[in-house]
């Protein structure tokens, strides 16, 4: 069974930094591509980052560019998102969905983990 | 950025009745269209990819069609367990996916 568990949200004043995590199990990860998406209370989703299976190409919504970056550890079965310069508009609950082909949908996703940045 | 345009915002409709949902894009996506189904406090589940394909495990009440710039998404016949919000995704233009706002399916 294809199992994705997020990790590491939490409460973060403006200005501060957090690292999620993604924790993989049940498939091959080092064969897909994965990605980062987020949903605000309330609101609808957005893609925040994508990387491909061997890290060579990576991808980041402009809402995020220069603040976040993701990566992975195919040896651990992990998936990471490194956040900088949290604004309060990053407050979400962020997914790590795994993408079904290269540039395709996503087809697994896990339980979210929330993100809230307030002073 | 290709805009994605879901109708109506929210769809009341009796549980055994039919359901259809639209999404526009704002630019042809060819086919590359999926369908994800959203519970409360829940992961979006994908349900439909490729314009117009089951994911594996989705019911045969689901169908999808379209592609260019115009989709729908049929729920034959309402159980319960439908209602739910519902967000169709473009993956033709990559980096930049993105989502359509989502369409709320209530009982009416």
């Amino acid at each position: 069974e294809v199992q994705l568990v997020e990790s590491g949200g939490g409460l973060v004043q403006p200005g501060g930094s957090l690292r999620l995590s993604c924790a993989a199990s049940g498939f091959t990860f080092s064969s897909y591509s994965m990605n980062w998406v987020r949903q605000a209370p309330g609101k609808g989703l957005e893609w925040v980052s994508y990387i491909s299976s061997s890290s060579s190409t990576i991808y980041y919504a402009d809402s995020v560019k220069g603040r976040f970056t993701i990566s992975r550890d195919n040896a651990k079965n992990s998936l990471y998102l490194q956040m900088n310069s949290l604004r309060a508009e990053d407050t979400a609950v962020y997914y790590c969905a795994r993408a079904r082909a290269d540039y395709g949908p996503f087809d697994y996703w896990g339980q979210g983990t929330l993100v809230t940045v307030s002073s | 950025e290709i805009v994605m345009t879901q109708s109506p915002a929210t769809l009341s409709v009796s549980p055994g009745e039919r359901a259809t949902l639209s999404c526009r894009a704002s630019q042809s996506v060819s086919s590359n269209l999926a369908w994800y189904q959203q519970k409360p406090g829940q992961a979006p589940r994908l349900l439909i990819y490729g314009a117009s394909t089951r994911a594996t495990g989705i019911p045969a009440r689901f169908s999808g069609s379209g592609s260019g710039t115009e989709f729908t998404l049929t729920i034959s016949s309402l159980q319960s367990e439908d209602f739910a919000v519902y967000y169709c995704q473009q993956y033709n233009n990559w980096p930049l996916i993105t989502f359509g706002q989502g369409t709320r399916l209530e009982i009416k």
